[in-house]
C-alpha cells in the first residue's frame, strides 16, 4: 500500500549547526505535506507545512523543501537550539487521508 | 478558548469491553481523525471524516468505528477491544479541504488505552 518513510530515525546535533530529515512518499496524488514536533507526553504540533504547488516554504528557521518529481520532501531546522529536542513526523495527505513516516527523534548537545 | 478535547485521558479495561473515547472541537471544523501512535510506527489513521454523516476509513480501520452525527462530535468506538488496541490515540480536526489541499490539524491531548 502507500506510504510514507522518515530518515533518519535518530539525529544528534550540536547546537547552532543545521538538521535535516528527509521523507520519501509514494502516493502520487498526495498534495500537502505538514511536518509535526512532539515533545515528550504532549500532542504533536505543526511546525510549517507546504502544498503541491510549492517547492519550498520557510518559516524564520525551518525551511522544506518539496520535490513532486522524485516524491520527495525534507525539513530543514537551522541554528539548531536545545528547545528543538523533540520527535519530528512529516507526513503527506491524499484527499483527506493522511500517512505519517515513523518519526525522528533529534537530539540538539548545548 | 479553541481547542480539541477527548474524554478519557487514561483508561484501563478488559478484553472485549465495549468503550468509547469521545472526541470534540468548538472551532467549527468540517475535517475530523482518529490517529494511533505506537512506538517506532508514528502516528497512523484510522478513521476520518469530512463532514456530517461522512465518514472514511484509514490506513488501519480494522476493530474499530465511529460516527459523524453532529459537526463537533467525533466519538471512537472499540466494540471489542483485543491487547493489540493498547495504544495512545490522537484525535484532530481541520477547516478541511481548501480546494484539493488541506489546512492545519489540530490534535486533542491524546488518550492512552490499555487492554488487559
Amino acid at each position: 500500500g502507500e506510504n510514507v518513510e522518515q530518515h533518519p530515525s535518530t539525529l544528534s546535533v550540536q547546537e547552532g549547526d543545521s538538521a535535516v530529515i528527509k521523507c520519501t512518499y509514494s502516493d502520487s496524488a498526495s498534495n500537502y505535506f505538514p511536518w509535526y514536533k512532539q515533545e515528550l507526553g504532549k500532542r504533536p504540533q505543526l511546525i510549517i507545512d507546504i502544498r503541491s504547488n510549492v517547492g519550498e516554504k520557510k518559516d524564520q528557521r525551518i525551511a522544506v523543501t518539496l520535490n513532486k518529481t522524485a516524491k520527495h520532501f525534507s525539513l530543514h531546522i537551522t541554528e539548531t537550539q536545545p528547545e528543538d529536542s523533540a520527535v519530528y513526523f512529516c507526513a503527506a495527505n491524499s484527499w483527506g487521508k493522511f500517512q505519517f513516516g515513523a518519526g525522528t527523534q533529534v537530539v540538539v548537545t548545548p | 478558548e479553541a481547542q480539541v478535547t477527548q474524554n478519557p485521558r487514561y483508561l484501563i479495561t478488559v478484553t472485549g469491553k465495549k468503550l468509547t473515547v469521545t472526541c470534540s472541537q468548538n472551532m467549527n471544523h468540517e475535517y475530523m481523525s482518529w490517529y494511533r501512535q505506537d512506538p517506532g510506527l508514528g502516528l497512523r489513521q484510522i478513521y476520518y471524516s469530512m463532514n456530517v454523516e461522512v465518514t472514511d476509513k484509514g490506513d488501519v480501520p480494522e476493530g474499530y468505528k465511529v460516527s459523524r452525527k453532529e459537526k463537533r462530535n467525533f466519538p471512537l468506538i472499540l466494540e471489542s477491544p483485543s491487547p493489540n488496541q493498547t495504544s495512545l490515540y490522537f484525535c484532530a480536526s481541520s477547516l478541511g479541504p481548501q480546494g484539493v489541499s488541506y489546512n492545519e490539524q489540530f490534535f486533542g491531548p491524546g488518550t492512552r488505552l490499555t487492554v488487559l
